[in-house]
Order: structure tokens, then sequence, then C-alpha cells
């Protein structure tokens, strides 16, 4: 069964803090994504990454960074978390030759 | 750049029959998805249209007019488990990949 799986559900950060969201899916798929979604806003891409060490900019990568040392495992960096961070954050992955995108459970972060 | 437009909300009974409607804007184009997520949960792949016409899958079905940029989600037989929210989304051919980008989503209301 295909899987997406994130390192936390919920998450308190303050501000300043350094941030990593982990990312790991388990479908050998070459492309992953983080994205966040707000109420009103659908979701957002952030980053992405259609290889090991390669990414690619979103819609909105100011303020985050991202790391893809392994092909299954994508990161998300908040250098140093602000409040308007606070949102949801989903990953997600899709092989090269597929138009089915699988999302994590997402988690929920919380910036005071 | 690209961008999606979709209806924030849509109310309906138990039996009928809804369509959710999908304008687009792209500078290339890859074909619509569409997702469904439910409250708390993570968006799941419902369809997607590489081509113009009608795909069914079972009580859901979807269209593409690739010349009109407009797409539909036709979703017949409510139930209540249908209420949730619905994102169009189209690929984007960015630099060295191609990224999901979302409209805002449709919030589905099933009543009894």
């Amino acid at each position: 069964d295909v899987k997406v799986t994130q390192s936390s559900r919920y998450l308190v950060k303050r501000t300043g803090e350094k941030v990593f969201l982990e990312c790991v899916q388990d479908m050998d798929h070459e492309n992953m994504f983080w994205y966040r979604q707000d109420p009103g806003l659908g979701l957002r891409l952030i980053y992405f990454s259609y290889d090991v060490k390669m990414k690619e900019k979103g819609d909105i990568p100011e303020g985050y960074s991202v790391s893809r040392e392994k092909k299954e495992r994508f990161s998300l960096i908040l250098e140093s978390a602000s409040t308007n961070q606070t949102s949801m954050y989903l990953c997600a992955s899709r092989g090269q030759t597929s138009y089915e995108q699988y999302f994590g459970p997402g988690t929920r972060l919380t910036v005071t | 750049g690209q961008s999606l437009e979709q209806p924030s909300e849509v109310t309906a009974v138990e039996g009928a029959i809804v369509q959710i409607n999908c304008t687009y804007q792209t500078s290339g184009f890859y074909g619509l998805s569409w997702y469904q997520q439910h409250d708390g949960g993570a968006p799941t792949f419902l369809s997607y249209n590489a081509l113009d016409g009608l795909e069914e899958t079972g009580r859901f079905s979807s269209f593409l007019s690739r010349s009109d940029s407009y797409g539909y989600l036709l979703l017949q037989e409510l139930q209540m488990k249908d209420s949730a929210s619905y994102f169009c989304a189209v690929r984007d051919q960015g630099q060295a990949g191609t990224a999901l980008i979302f409209g805002k989503g449709t919030t589905l209301s099933v009543s009894s």
C-alpha cells in the first residue's frame, strides 16, 4: 500500500526557532512536494524536488528551504519560524510517469 | 503563471446531482485533476483528464474542454459522506520538473 508519512501531526514552535518537517515515501517516487494549506487559500506549493539533491521553487518559497539527500526523504526547513508560518503543511509524492499524487497526513504547525 | 478558479461553496441534498466547475489558465497544459479532502484528512486523488470529454468513475465523473480551459466534476446520487472539499489541479511545467498546482477548493455540504 502506498504510503507518505510525515514526522509529526502537530508541532508548536517559538518565533525564531529553526524548524524541520520531515517527509518519507515508500513508493520510490522521483517527485516530492511541500504545500501549505490555509483556510480560503487552498494548497499552495512551497518547493518541490524531481530528483535527489534537486529542488525547484514553488509559488511561496520565501522563508523556507528544502533538502533531499535520499530519494525517499524530503525535508522542509523553516530557518527562523515566524507567526505567519502557522499553517498545515502537506507533503506529497508522485512517480515520474504518473498523474496521481499521494499526500501525507499533514503537520499542523503553530508558531507562537 | 497559472491560476484556477472554482466556486468556494456548494450545497446540495442527499440523492441530488452537483457539478463543480473549474476554469484554468496555464502556460502549458498537461491535464486536469480532481482531489477530495475530508475535514482533517489528506487530499486524495479522484480523477484525471488529459483529453477532452467525460471520464466516469462510479458516481463521480469529470469533464474537460481544453479549448475552453474548463472542466467540471460531477457527483451523482450524493451521500452525506461526499461532504468534503474538492480541488481541481493542473500540472505546471517548471524549469526542470512538473508540479501540481491547485485551485482554492470548493466546500461541498450535503444535507439530508
